[in-house]
């Protein structure tokens, strides 16, 4: 079956690390998209991919970047991590004009 | 800019007690509502898509319903299981990303 993947589950890091949080999906969907999902917030787009070798910005893309090399896998990199990054991540999968589907996340903690 | 809000933000029933959450938005061109369930440390899981109107749509206890500025989540006879957070999102123009709202986190006490 066709499903959408995110490791690690769990990260803790320290302050001014890069730390890079995988997403793998085989559902061949040209869009990918990293949420983050905090209290008071709810879920805010980091960065979205429209196919291989495109890349835009989300509304909270400051400290954060993503590469597209193949249609799979979308990784997420905090370059310098801060404690306001301290989050749970989503990386979202769709068709053109189609909903989500949604990996499982991951929780990081930047302390 | 295209904004969502979910009313309440949380809603507390007793199993079989039926209640409505409320979303409304604010986009150019619509191009579908979609709603999600969240349980506590998953992903959101794909309940619905609406795209027009007057359009309907159920599932089980759910019913899904929208009109030119808001829709509503129809919960019937809800039961504990369905105690969840349940997410509205938009998508407007030639965008493919969603907006979301905050939530509404349903509680049903058996």
């Amino acid at each position: 079956d066709a499903e959408i993947t995110q490791s690690p589950r769990h990260k803790i890091t320290e302050t001014g690390r890069q730390v890079t949080l995988a997403c793998h999906q085989t559902w061949n969907h040209n869009n990918m998209f990293w949420y983050r999902q905090d209290l008071g917030h709810g879920l805010r787009l980091i960065h979205y991919s429209y196919g291989v070798q495109d890349t835009n910005k989300g509304e909270v893309s400051d400290g954060y970047s993503v590469s597209r090399s193949n249609t799979e896998d979308l990784p997420l990199t905090l370059e310098s991590a801060a404690s306001s990054q301290t989050s749970v991540y989503f990386c979202a999968s769709s068709d053109n004009g189609g909903g989500y589907t949604f990996g499982s996340g991951t929780r990081l903690t930047v302390v | 800019e295209d904004q969502v809000t979910q009313s309440p933000e949380a809603l507390r029933l007793q199993e079989g007690e039926s209640s409505s959450l409320n979303c409304s938005y604010t986009v150019s061109g619509l191009r579908g509502l979609f709603w999600y369930r969240q349980d506590p440390g998953k992903g959101p899981e794909f309940l619905f898509t609406l795209y027009s109107a007057g359009e309907e749509k159920e599932k089980e206890r759910l019913k899904a319903t929208l009109t030119k500025k808001e829709s509503f989540l129809h919960i019937t006879a809800p039961k504990p299981e369905d105690s969840a957070t349940y997410l509205c999102a938009v998508q407007a123009g030639a965008s493919e990303k969603l907006v979301f709202g905050k939530g509404t986190k349903l509680t049903v006490n058996p």
